[in-house]
């Protein structure tokens, strides 16, 4: 997997867009990013992935950078149930596992 | 759909002793895995199964055995506990071997004294 850089932590207020940024500038050019997200006590959740384009769901919205160096996952308006740990990850083709560092813990304060 | 089901929730288990977690999926989904993770810290590939009737060792595997018992279900076996292994133990699957999108189950929280 490409390495990937994370800040430790983030504040976002209820309401306000959360910008998680994720730096990965090993990524190879076939390597995807994905992002999960853990809310304390309970098993990582898939959240959103992308290659090139900007990508949206009904979760978040991922921007990648045109040289693919960096993204970031937007929340756009944040909960107090989003308070989690975010984790970036750009995995390898053609392996089978993820691996997980320690992500950023975002906390969403009313 | 229940997803990735696992049992115990938690347990406490006495140094030697040995146990074994069981995780189901009902996603038809071809591969399953086994990860751990300590306090502080992010989750660490134990044992994977690519497929009904194949495991491969991950990144800890140590201490650890697996079985997959059929397309559903994939279990992970401590055969004498050490106090190490206290963890929270997730079990996760994916539709292919290099499907990235994995869902996970709810954990299992193993105290070793």
């Amino acid at each position: 997997d490409a390495k990937t850089t994370q800040p430790t932590s983030m504040d976002c207020a209820e309401g306000r867009a959360a910008n998680l940024p994720c730096n990965h500038s090993t990524i190879s050019g076939n390597e995807y990013v994905y992002w999960y997200r853990q809310i304390h006590s309970q098993g990582p959740q898939y959240i959103i992935h992308g290659l090139k384009n900007n990508e949206t769901n009904e979760m978040a919205s991922l921007i990648i950078t045109e040289d693919r160096k960096s993204s970031t996952l937007i929340l756009p308006h944040a909960t107090l149930r989003d308070t989690a740990v975010y984790y970036c990850i750009a995995p390898s083709k053609g392996y089978s596992t993820l691996t997980f560092g320690k992500g950023t813990m975002l906390l969403v304060s009313p | 759909n229940a997803g990735v089901t696992q049992t115990p929730k938690f347990q406490v288990l006495k140094t030697g002793q040995s146990m074994t977690l069981q995780c189901a999926q009902d996603m038809n989904h071809n591969s399953m895995y086994w990860y751990r993770q300590d306090p502080g810290m992010g989750l660490r590939l134990i044992y994977y199964s690519a497929s009904e009737g194949t495991t491969d060792k991950g990144e800890v595997p140590n201490g650890y055995n697996v079985s997959r018992l059929n397309k559903r279900e994939f279990s992970l076996r401590l055969e004498s506990a050490a106090p190490s292994q206290t963890s929270v133990y997730f079990c996760a699957s994916t539709p292919y071997p290099s499907t990235d999108t994995q869902y996970f189950g709810p954990g299992t929280r193993l105290t070793v004294l």
